[in-house]
């Protein structure tokens, strides 16, 4: 039972225009939204987050989108540059899971930022 | 300032054998958790640790084990290894109350032979 689905395993995109990745949630429970970004043989490292109350966060390039209606997230970059060229990860977590801050990630998608 | 720490960063073992990682969390981080990443997957939750208090357990049999220290620093032990063990374990430290904003360490790679 996958609750947190990322659809596209890989995205390519020129330097300078934008990228969208999308992730969508199963479990309404969550209520709290991040973005993780990973470069090969690096752990995971914290880009954005977006709480459940709020529709849009922004910081510099980087915008989350939440939809709670249709249970999908979307990462913006604008505009792209080839050093974005990582693994993406969503991952969500609920606050009423008896003090743990478990989060459950997506499969990853697989951005290539070309020159 | 050191970010997570990791050890060993790379072993083999074999089925049946029983591996010990460890973690040292960012100084001032209290909070500990470990994941698990298969080939092809996002990472998913194994333990949390805080105050050396377990705080979430993920779907993972018993088999695997953790505990924290009073140094914060934590180990991840694992019995009776299958092939199925085999990924790469993460350890992320964090601020209790920060909501998921995880500091993650490169990783242990353990493959099972």
């Amino acid at each position: 039972d996958q609750q947190v689905k990322q659809n596209s395993p890989s995205l390519s995109v020129q330097e300078g225009r934008i990228s969208i990745l999308n992730c969508d949630y199963t479990n309404s429970m969550f209520d709290y939204f991040l973005w993780y970004k990973k470069y090969p043989a690096e752990g995971p490292t914290f880009l954005i987050s977006i709480s459940s109350i709020k529709d849009k966060n922004e910081d510099g390039r980087f915008t989350v989108f939440l939809n709670k209606s249709a249970k999908h997230l979307s990462l913006h970059i604008v505009p792209s540059q080839p050093g974005d060229s990582a693994v993406y990860f969503c991952a969500a977590s609920a606050a009423t899971q008896g003090g743990s801050e478990k989060l459950v990630f997506g499969k990853g998608t697989k951005l290539t930022v070309n020159p | 300032d050191a970010g997570v720490t990791q050890s060993p960063t790379h072993l083999i073992k074999t089925r049946g054998q029983h591996v010990t990682l460890r973690c040292s969390p960012i100084s001032g981080h209290k909070s500990v958790s470990w994941y698990q990443q298969v080939l092809g997957q996002g990472p998913q939750f194994i333990f949390q640790y805080y105050e050396k208090e377990e705080r979430g357990r993920g779907n993972f049999p018993d088999r695997f084990s953790a505990r924290q220290f009073p140094n914060y620093s934590s180990e991840l032990n694992v019995n009776a290894l299958l092939l199925g063990d085999s990924a790469l374990y993460l350890c992320a430290s964090s601020l209790v109350g920060t909501m998921g904003e995880l500091f993650f360490g490169e990783g242990s790679r353990l493959t099972v032979l």
